[in-house]
């Protein structure tokens, strides 16, 4: 089955600095990469996701990255603030599959600092 | 939005009881999960279903069973809790298959603790 593997595990970051968050998977059918983001009490909720299809995507001071021949994406907070502390779970799946199972990494938790 | 509803916030059992977790969504999603969330494992899958009374196991199914009855509610269940089941526990529900259709929408989360 498919293995997630996610570094850092912590990462703590200036505000105003970027982060950066690194997954590898294993199964090279997989298809779609989601990032969650989980604050501390809450639910994870969906942040990003990229198909296998496109090299990278953007979303404001979001961007993630993927390069399937090394089977390696990335997640990338430019400008942090203090509100993108949370944990942050990147995934993997085959969408289509039946129940579009996701495997999730381990997580990484940042912190930013004022 | 979707909302996924989870029984109890908080929850303490004994060895060897029986547990319930249920877990309740409003928008007629056909995938329901399970996982379990511990520290630097990340989100676990434990079962999930992807429509009435059709369950799958993930990867720890080890000491749970799942019960899909009603498209809108999934339970799992703890046959004979032990103390290495504490955990948080989230159930999640999302969409079948397809681009764009993929996102997993989570309950609150329900924190059991096995003395």
């Amino acid at each position: 089955g498919e293995n997630v593997e996610q570094h850092p595990s912590t990462l703590s970051v200036q505000e105003g600095d970027s982060a950066v968050i690194k997954c590898t998977y294993s199964d090279s059918a997989s298809n779609y990469f989601p990032w969650y983001k989980q604050e501390l009490g809450k639910r994870p909720q969906l942040i990003i996701d990229i198909r296998s299809n496109v090299g990278e995507k953007k979303d404001q001071r979001i961007a993630v990255t993927l390069n399937k021949t090394a089977k390696h994406f990335s997640l990338h907070i430019t400008e942090t603030q203090p509100e993108d502390s949370a944990v942050y779970f990147c995934a993997a799946s085959k969408y289509g599959a039946a129940g579009n199972k996701l495997t999730f990494g381990g997580g990484t938790r940042v912190l930013v600092k004022p | 939005d979707v909302k996924v509803t989870q029984s109890s916030r908080y929850l303490v059992k004994r060895t060897g009881e029986k547990v319930f977790l249920e877990c309740v969504q409003d928008m007629d999603h056909e995938n329901m999960f399970w996982y379990r969330q511990d520290p630097g494992l990340g989100l676990r899958l434990i079962y999930f279903s992807y429509d009435v009374k059709m369950k799958e196991k993930g990867d720890i199914p080890e000491g749970y069973s799942v019960s899909r009855e009603k498209k809108e509610r999934f339970s799992l269940i703890l046959e004979s809790a032990s103390t290495n089941q504490t955990s948080m526990y989230l159930c999640a529900a999302g969409l079948a298959g397809g681009p764009g259709n993929n996102e997993q929408f989570f309950g609150p989360g329900t924190r059991l603790t096995v003395l």
